[in-house]
């Protein structure tokens, strides 16, 4: 079965500094990636998705990740946070083809301090 | 802009009552999911719709839960009789069928306070 590893549950990072979430998926063929954005008491919203094709992918708000298949990780990335960052960030698999479910990580809760 | 539609916001129950949620998925959209977030953790599937008929539902506690989408559009999950390991954020999240591409659009959600 498809599963998620987001090892670092809560992250602080100072307004401006880089910004690295790491999230590592156990699959047998190339998965379908995602990653989602909660803000508090909200629903999810796509940040962004790998299919195919080019391994680095722009998402909104400036984000990036990086599919490595030799290491099964798709981190998320971003230059330089912003406080409005301030949120938890979830990576997702989904099996391609026909009606799989998504699946999702336990989420990082990403503090951003001024 | 098209938004999954969720209600109510939030509920709060006293154990063994009934509760109920419902959903409107983003128009179109044939594939629909009710997904529970517990505190702390992140999103589980507990049933998946492929228009009016269940693709996966191999979570949803039957027993207690009970979810159906009749004419393919919008969609109840209910809970009866509710427990204390229940409360949680239920989300509802729909999905197009013209790309495989398991984007899920998702509503703000109903978060459940049983007591």
């Amino acid at each position: 079965a498809q599963s998620v590893t987001q090892p670092d549950i809560h992250i602080t990072v100072s307004e401006g500094a880089s910004l690295e979430l790491r999230c590592n998926y156990s699959y047998g063929a190339t998965p379908y990636l995602f990653w989602y954005v909660q803000s508090p008491g909200q629903g999810l919203q796509l940040l962004l998705k790998y299919f195919s094709g080019d391994t680095l992918v722009q998402g909104i708000k400036g984000f990036e990740a990086e599919f490595k298949r030799s290491q099964s990780s798709f981190n998320l990335r971003k230059p330089s946070v912003q406080w409005s960052d301030t949120a938890e960030y979830f990576c997702a698999v989904k099996d391609s083809g026909g009606y799989q479910k998504v699946t999702f990580g336990i989420g990082t809760k990403l503090q951003v301090i001024p | 802009e098209a938004e999954v539609a969720q209600s109510p916001r939030y509920k709060i129950t006293e154990k063994s009552q009934a509760v109920a949620f419902w959903c409107d998925p983003i128009s179109g959209h044939a594939t629909l999911y009710w997904y529970r977030q517990i505190l702390g953790q992140g999103p589980e599937l507990l049933v998946q719709f492929q228009d009016e008929s269940v693709v996966d539902d191999s979570q949803l506690p039957k027993d207690r839960f009970s979810a159906e989408r009749l004419k393919g559009v919008d969609s109840t999950l209910k809970i009866q009789p509710a427990e204390l390991g229940d409360s949680a954020m239920y989300l509802c999240a729909s999905s197009s069928d013209r790309e495989d591409t398991g984007e899920l659009f998702f509503g703000e959600g109903s978060r459940l306070t049983v007591l």
